[in-house]
């Protein structure tokens, strides 16, 4: 069974550019999470998607934004970049049918740096 | 909403040597409780959980954690860490009802020298 998929792994971008990055869930997963991890702050929520619908959404301004695809593959987008969000970002998928079904898997990550 | 407080960023400890890994947390529902490890340049791994039952619950690779709920505490242990141990430990807790979200610990860097 694949892991979950993150494009790209690395990427490097100039502040006020926009950034896309993806996830790929495991086969059968319908819940995708993302996270922002940096030294500072730890592992920090951002959203999650569930069938195509945002269930949970974290503490993050309005220029982070996601959507999820009816295949479950989700979309993290990052509009007007600035230096802060230099981070590795995490992509989690779970079966999502409730508590015990919440086993996250993670990816690899897709570690942005702004310049 | 749930709390999970690592209290040592850092823990450096010669190989052989055990080693325990605390972790509180605070939260006014019941909740499940997880340790993730996270090895350089990769994602999280899912190291063992507590879901119900016993409140000791093992991992494959000889860490084991033990659920305290008067302590609210979580704590990992390996009587005889490897130098291959040496990462990074997360923390984490969900609500045990309805759909909520992982809350994670801000993580302790476990340094296992020869």
């Amino acid at each position: 069974k694949a892991g979950v998929t993150q494009t790209p792994r690395y990427l490097i971008k100039t502040r006020g550019q926009q950034v896309t990055l993806s996830c790929s869930p495991i086969s059968g997963h319908r819940s995708v999470s993302w996270y922002q991890q940096t030294p500072g702050q730890g592992l920090q929520f951002l959203f999650e998607y569930f069938s195509e619908t945002q269930r949970n959404k974290g503490n993050f301004p309005g220029r982070f934004s996601g959507r999820q695809f009816s295949n479950s593959r989700s979309e993290m987008n990052v509009s007007t970049l600035e230096l802060g969000d230099s981070a590795l970002y995490l992509c989690a998928s779970s079966l999502g049918g409730g508590p015990k079904n919440t086993e996250a898997f993670f990816g690899q990550g897709t570690r942005l740096t702004v310049v | 909403a749930q709390s999970v407080t690592q209290l040592d960023s850092q823990v450096p400890v010669f190989e052989e040597a055990p080693v325990e890994l605390r972790c509180n947390y605070s939260s006014s529902v019941s909740v499940y409780l997880f340790w993730y490890v996270q090895y350089p340049n990769q994602g999280l791994q899912l190291l063992l959980k507590y879901l119900s039952g016993s409140t000791l619950v093992k991992s494959i690779n000889g860490f084991e954690a033990e659920f305290n709920k008067s302590q609210t505490s979580f704590h990992l242990r390996k009587p005889s860490v490897h130098i291959s141990d040496t990462a990074e430990y997360f923390c984490a807790v969900i609500k045990n009802s309805g759909y909520s979200t992982l809350t994670f610990g801000k993580g302790t860097m476990l340094l296992v020298s020869p």
